[in-house]
């Protein structure tokens, strides 16, 4: 099972929006709604911002939204703030009840 | 305080074997599905593998099936993770996760690092 598909990078500056793709297959991401997002800080543990696609956990800002078209999930940030500057990662559940991360996309707020 | 810590890491020869621990406070362990994700420092995140809430529906990532074991001993609230014939491409960091509904983890551990080398 390969990798998702991230963006190596994106950037944005304070206030604007920006999103993250993540690109699978129809035996990942097009097959299935649990897609999740995650947040991580240098050298820090990874952080949920996103499950089933679409949906916040208690507690993360609704900046930050979710969504997907046919084999690619995207998660937006909008209202970029300083503290969004992190490394992005997304994972989807796989046939074969796997589950499958991308490489991760790091975020750089100018 | 609800939280995850790992332990077991180190270094080791390749073809050897290690077990990893994790142990939860604030939680029972055994009424969620937990899983093991690995990272190199530096790169991306690994799923490695998952044990579901009810104990005996094990899963794995292809790069380890056959070597890998995920277990629990809910008397201890601990999770495991059984590693045999370890090669040098499974050095990374190793972290368990509360799954927190179906394959998405709400609560992760600091990670313990795993070194396979001569």
């Amino acid at each position: 099972q390969s990798a998702l598909t991230q963006p190596a990078s994106v950037s944005g500056s304070p206030g604007q929006s920006i999103t993250v793709s993540c690109t699978g297959t129809s035996s990942d991401v097009g097959g299935y709604n649990y897609v999740s997002w995650y947040q991580q800080h240098p050298g820090k543990a990874p952080k949920l911002m996103i499950y089933e696609v679409s949906n916040r956990p208690s507690g993360v800002s609704n900046r930050f939204s979710g969504s997907k078209s046919a084999n690619t999930a995207s998660l937006t940030i909008s209202g970029l703030q300083a503290e969004d500057e992190a490394d992005y990662y997304c994972s989807s559940y796989a046939s074969g009840s796997i589950l499958v991360f991308g490489g991760g996309t790091k975020l750089t707020v100018l | 305080q609800v939280q995850l810590i790992e332990s077991g890491g180190g270094v080791v020869q390749p073809g050897r074997s290690l077990r990893l621990s994790c142990t939860a406070s604030g939680f029972t362990l055994r009424n969620y599905g937990m899983h093991w994700v690995r990272q190199v420092p530096g790169k991306g995140l690994e799923w490695v593998a998952g044990l579901w809430s009810n104990g005996n529906t094990q899963d794995y990532a292809d790069s380890v099936k056959g070597r890998f074991t995920v277990s629990r001993d809910s008397s201890k609230n601990t999770l495991y993770l059984q590693m045999n014939s370890l090669r040098a491409e499974d050095t990374a960091i190793y972290s368990c996760a509360r799954d927190m509904k179906f394959y998405c983890f709400d609560l992760w551990g600091q990670g313990t690092l795993v070194t396979v080398s001569s």
